[in-house]
């Protein structure tokens, strides 16, 4: 989920296993959602997007779910590898002015 | 990272200094944005450009100043740096027409300010 302070939440899984990453959003005019991926001294790489008029949509073994009733957002990513060990952020936006607003990320570790 | 090139990729400076990051991007997209990334904040957005010499302001503006003369370059400069504008700095691009969606970040610049 979204961090508070300065510490990441962290998501320790095992290789292989599936991981589920959580993001809460407050705005309820929010249409479109993304999921980023940063890998430590690199810019946030595009993961998968959705918009507010579906609630699932599934890429390589990448799923986003979206639940607009509870204003919750999630990615499954399937069979994690090393690879995976990254800070995952969703963004939201409206379309408004402010554009996308993005959260704080969550650490997600890969252990062996 | 999605033809997008930052320079420079780390700069130390003095409190006091005018620095100048610059984004060039061989996309051809429309829309460029600047963010920085502080912990415990996340991404948040300086400036944004829709445009040749369209710029407009973000949610952390102040100290900054940007500026677009051609499509694929969109430069921003602290004119007097100060401290708290110690970051790393992301460029980004739009994909799409619509502002703010699907956007791909160059590699970022490390500034630190002394």
């Amino acid at each position: 989920g979204e961090s508070v302070g300065l510490h990441l939440p962290t998501l320790s899984v095992q290789e292989g296993d599936n991981s589920i990453i959580n993001c809460a959003y407050s705005n309820s005019a929010s249409d479109y959602f993304i999921w980023y991926k940063q890998e430590s001294g690199k810019g946030p790489q595009f993961i998968i997007d959705i918009r507010s008029n579906m609630d699932k949509r599934q890429g390589q073994r990448v799923t986003v779910l979206l639940n607009k009733t509870v204003k919750h957002l999630s990615l499954q990513i399937a069979a994690t590898q090393p690879g995976d060990s990254a800070v995952y952020f969703c963004a939201e936006t409206g379309g408004g002015a402010d554009g996308l607003t993005f959260g704080k990320g969550t650490h997600l570790i890969i252990q062996p | 990272d999605a033809g997008i090139t930052q320079s420079p990729r780390h700069k130390v400076t003095e409190t006091g200094t005018p620095v100048t990051l610059r984004c060039h991007q061989t996309e051809n997209h429309r829309y460029m944005y600047w963010y920085r990334q502080d912990p415990g904040h996340g991404l948040r957005l300086i400036h944004y450009s829709y445009g040749v010499k369209d710029t407009d302001k973000g949610e952390v503006s102040d100290g900054y100043s940007v500026s677009r003369s051609k499509t694929e370059d969109f430069l921003l400069t602290l004119e007097s740096a100060t401290s708290s504008q110690t970051s790393v700095y992301f460029c980004a691009i739009s994909e799409t027409t619509g502002i703010n969606e699907k956007l791909f970040f160059g590699s970022g610049t490390q500034l630190s300010v002394l």
